[in-house]
């Protein structure tokens, strides 16, 4: 099975800022990669696909880089309303597999 | 309105077995499998599994072989995951999720709300 990692597990900076998360897996998936949020009580939404690809209707501070093992999303303005878990996904093959998750918090 | 319904909470014993349902509307419901995943406490998501609302297979993760079932019903739009032989590490959140394309594409634009499964003596 692909592990995959991320990191920071949790992370806390000011409204405006500049956020990174990275997820790392354990063999190459070139950019099978894929991105979520969830807030409590609420179910996960899709932030990312194909490591870089921005889904619909999310706003465009969000962004995804990377390809093989080493991932990266980024939001370039950091909003109270972006205050979540984000996941990883690797999409390369079955089993998929999910990130541990970084919690978010906007101060 | 696209969305997946899910069926309300449940409390199993163990070696018990859970039946989770979930409704699709807003789309055609044939024409994107549905995955399985689920998540314990204080962890990551765990993909389970999925099927073809269209043919009905089934493909399942290897870790729930044999313990696991899901079917469909095209007449009322309706997915359903079992489980099976519960243990207490099965206690989860249980998510059905829709595939985003037509042919797979392994990641996920829509998400049930989720079915707590508390597993408990």
């Amino acid at each position: 099975d692909i592990q995959m990692t991320q990191s920071p597990t949790s992370l806390s900076a000011f409204v405006g800022d500049r956020v990174t998360i990275t997820c790392r897996a354990s063999q190459n998936i070139n950019a099978y990669l894929n991105w979520y949020q969830e807030k409590p009580g609420k179910a996960p939404t899709l932030v990312i696909y194909g490591a870089s690809s921005l889904q619909s209707g999310v706003p465009s501070r969000f962004s995804g880089s990377g390809s093989g093992t080493d991932f990266t999303l980024t939001i370039s303005s950091l909003q109270p309303e972006d205050s979540a878990t984000y996941y990883c996904q690797q999409s390369s093959g079955t089993p998929l597999t999910f990130g541990g998750g970084t919690k978010v918090e906007v101060k | 309105q696209v969305q997946l319904v899910q069926s309300g909470a449940e409390v199993k014993k163990p070696g018990a077995s859970v039946k989770v349902s979930c409704k699709a509307s807003g789309y055609t419901f044939t024409a994107y499998d549905i995955n399985w995943v689920r998540q314990a406490p204080g962890q990551g998501p765990e993909w389970m599994g999925w099927i073809n609302p269209n043919s009905g297979n089934a493909h399942y993760a290897l870790k729930f072989k044999g313990r696991v079932t899901m079917t469909r019903d095209t007449s009322i739009s309706t997915a359903y995951m079992e489980l099976s032989n519960l243990r207490s590490d099965d206690t989860a959140v249980y998510y059905c999720v829709k595939d985003a394309g037509t042919r797979p594409t392994w990641y996920f634009d829509l998400w049930g709300r989720g079915t707590l499964v508390t597993v408990s003596s």
